[in-house]
């Protein structure tokens, strides 16, 4: 099973403010997915990322959200101007075998 | 738009006793599909999973079974202990899990002592 760490752990901003959220595997994956899930509901699909590229984004993932890998090894998620609704539990997940395995998450609250 | 249903928010099962988990999903498209179990500011754990070209896989205490034709799974835990108290999600992918998960709404189980 792949492992995966996300940091920080819980992220407080301003609204408007930028924010970028890490998820380090551990090993090399070619896979990666962002999710969120907002209090009291399920867990929502946001970008999937494959060999350094988008291959697939939801509705929620507008102009403010972007995904990258800087160094080839962490892989971030930078919300430009968050807002209010952006609070939620971000998880990161990567592809091993034909399942995804979830980070621990980052908790944005958003004021 | 929910692709993916689970009708019960909350279940309770005495210790020992069989939990019978459900889900509901409405696209034919779906071929891969997924439990977790997700404790409270914690990510979603991988339980087992499923592919559309089986009806039935098994893992120690966890077995799904996946019923194409009424596009409907279950996930049965036995027998149920303490720690399995947790929310479980049901979720499905195409393209053999390469895509997207789509999520259901979760289901709590309490495992009562």
């Amino acid at each position: 099973e792949p492992e995966v760490t996300q940091t920080p752990s819980h992220q407080v901003t301003q609204m408007g403010q930028e924010v970028i959220l890490r998820c380090v595997p551990i090993s090399n994956h070619l896979y990666f997915y962002w999710y969120r899930q907002i209090l009291g509901q399920k867990v929502e699909f946001l970008v999937s990322f494959y060999n350094n590229e988008i291959s697939e984004k939801s509705e929620i993932f507008d102009d403010q959200f972007s995904v990258e890998r800087p160094d080839g090894s962490n892989f971030t998620l930078k919300i430009r101007s968050t807002k209010l609704e952006d609070s939620a539990m971000y998880f990161c997940a990567l592809r091993g075998g034909y399942e995804q395995f979830f980070g621990p998450g980052t908790r944005l609250t958003v004021l | 738009d929910q692709q993916v249903k689970q009708n019960s928010p909350s279940l309770s099962v005495q210790e020992g006793r069989i939990s019978i988990l459900n889900c509901d999903y409405t696209n034919s498209m779906f071929d891969y599909f997924l439990w977790y179990k997700k404790y409270p500011a914690e990510g979603p754990t991988f339980l087992i999973s499923i592919s559309s070209i089986k009806d039935k896989n098994e893992d120690g205490r966890f077995t799904v079974f996946l019923n194409k034709s009424a596009k409907h799974l279950s996930l049965h835990i036995v027998p149920s202990q303490p720690g399995d108290s947790a929310v479980y999600f049901c979720a499905a992918s195409e393209d053999q899990g390469a895509q997207k998960l789509v999520f259901g709404q979760g289901t709590r189980l309490t495992i009562n002592p």
